[in-house]
Order: structure tokens, then C-alpha cells, then sequence
């Protein structure tokens, strides 16, 4: 299978402070990618998408950023809130484009 | 919210015994997908549909089962219920394949014991 990972299990900040949750992929074919935001009890939340013709993308408070050369992409939270603590994890498209691969997700947790 | 329903959300039951796990879209999506999530693994995938009567298989497959006899409704079928079934069921749509998210339901929490 494909191998969609993360850097750091958890992540802890304080509250204002930007978070910059990271993920690994090994299929230099992917091209979309997907975070997700999971809280807990709770199924998996669509939080922003990239496709591979793109390096960076923003939304409200969070940017992905996408380096094909290091096949690694990145999620950063600007002003972290305590409603931001959750599980976080990247999605990637697999070879044959119909599924998806997910990583096993970074645990946030921000400190008031 | 996506318009996405499972049920039943929790379930206890024992080994051996058939279970149907049931997700309902209103969403009219043509996709609809059956995960797995387990500690120390991502999402993964059971079965998923791309149409009325349409399934696949997934990298999780064995001892599962699926049906779609209509849009918006997507079933999950356990034959003979096994422990390593214990896990929480996660039912997920979209519009496409896999260039377009998928949104998930809140799941199925199913203890087989």
C-alpha cells in the first residue's frame, strides 16, 4: 500500500500561536491531497485540498503547502484556538486515482 | 454537514453473529465508501461504490460484504462476525473519484466480542 505518514504523533501549542502539522507520502504520482481535521467521537472533517499543479493554497486561518521534490506536504494554523485541538491527517490520492490513502494523524492540542 | 447518516452508532455484539452497518446520503453523490479505523493505522479502505449496484474492493476486504440498490443508501454487511472486526466504521461520499473529497459521517462504534 501506500505509505501516507507524519512526522510527529502530537503537538501541543499555545493558544495564538501558529501550528504547522507535516505529512510524508511515497507515491510521487499522487496528485490531490486532502486534510483532514477528526474530533474526537466525531468522523473526519474536510478542511482544505490541494491538487499537485499547486505548491501552496489558503483558506481561512490554514495554508497547505506542497513540496513534490521532498514529496511532503504541511498544514499550518495561524492563531491557533482551542477549538483547532483535534487529530489532524493527509489524504492522498493513489495510483489508480479512485481511493484514497490516509495518514495516521498528528493529535493537537492547544493550551489556553 | 455533509447529509451523511450511519447507523446504527454503537454496537455490541458477539462473535459469529451477522452484522449490517447502514449508511444513508442525501447528498446524491455517486461515490459512496466503507472505512476502517483502528489505533496506529489511517483510514482504511473496506469497499466503495461508484454507482447503483456498482461495488469494489478495498485493501480490507476479507470477511466483509456490500450493497447498493440505491443511491443513497450503502450497506456494510459482516457475515460472521470476527474480534478483529472490533473497530469503528466510517462511511464516506463524493461526487467523484479521487479528485474530489470525500465527507465522512460521525461512524459506527461496533465491539464484537
Amino acid at each position: 500500500g501506500e505509505n501516507v505518514g507524519l512526522h510527529l504523533p502530537t503537538l501541543s501549542v499555545q493558544e495564538g500561536d501558529n501550528s504547522i502539522i507535516n505529512c510524508a507520502y511515497s507515491n510521487s504520482a499522487s496528485d490531490y491531497f486532502i486534510w483532514y481535521k477528526q474530533e474526537s467521537g466525531k468522523g473526519p472533517q474536510f478542511i482544505i485540498d490541494i491538487r499537485s499543479n499547486m505548491d501552496k493554497r489558503q483558506g481561512q486561518r490554514v495554508t497547505v503547502l506542497l513540496n513534490k521534490t521532498v514529496k511532503h506536504l504541511s498544514l499550518q494554523i495561524a492563531a491557533t484556538q482551542p477549538g483547532d485541538s483535534a487529530v489532524y491527517f493527509c489524504a492522498e490520492n493513489s495510483k489508480t486515482g479512485n481511493q484514497f490513502y490516509f495518514g495516521t494523524g498528528t493529535s493537537l492540542t492547544v493550551i489556553p | 454537514d455533509a447529509g451523511i447518516t450511519q447507523s446504527p452508532r454503537h454496537k455490541v455484539t458477539e462473535t459469529g453473529t451477522p452484522v449490517t452497518l447502514r449508511c444513508h446520503q442525501t447528498e446524491n453523490h455517486r461515490y459512496m465508501y466503507w472505512y476502517r479505523q483502528d489505533p496506529g493505522h489511517g483510514l482504511r479502505l473496506i469497499h466503495y461504490s461508484y454507482g447503483v449496484k456498482d461495488t469494489d474492493k478495498g485493501e480490507v476486504s476479507d470477511g466483509y460484504s456490500v450493497s447498493r440498490s440505491k443511491t443513497e443508501d450503502f450497506l456494510l454487511t459482516l457475515e460472521s462476525a470476527t474480534s478483529s472486526q472490533t473497530s469503528v466504521y466510517f462511511c464516506a461520499i463524493s461526487p467523484g473519484a479521487g479528485n474530489q473529497p470525500q465527507h465522512f459521517g460521525d461512524g459506527t462504534r461496533l465491539s464484537i466480542l
